[in-house]
């Protein structure tokens, strides 16, 4: 089945403490990208990649770090990280910045 | 930089009735996609559309790239339509979405 799969889907943690959700496609898209949604303020991009090692920063990438590696897995990076980075996170992907797919989501929450 | 504006933010309808949700844009653009958010928070693509029509089932969608707006039609609506639709644009691999209609179908 295609899909992008995403870990964890919910995770309660405390400010300054690393944390990696991962990201992984198995559509051999090229093109993927994260996302925060949060209320009043909609859905931003954090970070896109167009392929591998091909990263860029998107509307609200402050705070956030990524690699792309590999075609499939494109992991979101919290160095150390703070309240205001409570949020429900996305990743997609899609054939060259074409029809998007989305992941189901990742409830982050940092106390 | 590029802005994004959907109307109306909210919509109640009645089952069977039909509606147009609107996504306006500020700036020439690459692509256009609408997604719906159902009521558990999955994001499902609807249609990609860059310019011109398409249509799947009860949805239709147009885009007139050259006027910066897209509009999306649901017709005989049911509770299942239910959610929040988000149009999004993209410049080169940057997406940009607008604040979402949510739509509520009552029974």
């Amino acid at each position: 089945e295609a899909q992008v799969t995403q870990n964890p889907r919910y995770l309660i943690t405390v400010t300054g403490k690393k944390l990696t959700v991962t990201c992984s496609q198995n559509m051999n898209h090229e093109y993927m990208s994260w996302y925060r949604q949060d209320p009043g303020l909609g859905l931003r991009q954090i970070y896109y990649s167009m392929n591998v090692e091909v990263t860029d920063k998107g509307d609200v990438p402050e705070g956030y770090k990524v690699s792309r590696k590999e075609k499939r897995n494109f992991p979101l990076i919290l160095e150390s990280p703070s309240p205001n980075q409570t949020s429900l996170y996305f990743c997609a992907s899609s054939l060259s910045a074409g029809e998007l797919f989305f992941g189901e989501g990742s409830r982050l929450t940092v106390l | 930089g590029i802005q994004v504006e959907q109307s109306p933010p909210d919509l109640i309808l009645q089952e069977g009735a039909n509606s147009t949700l609107r996504c306006n844009f500020s700036d020439s653009v690459n692509n256009l996609q609408w997604f719906h958010q159902n009521p558990w928070g999955q994001l499902i693509n609807l249609f990609y559309i860059p310019s011109g029509t398409k249509q799947n089932g009860r949805l239709s969608a147009t885009t007139v790239a050259t006027e910066r707006y897209s509009l999306l039609y649901i017709s005989s609506s049911q509770t299942t339509d239910s959610g929040v639709y988000f149009c999004a644009v993209d410049r080169g691999g940057k997406l940009i979405f607008g604040q979402g209609t949510e739509l509520s179908v009552k029974p």
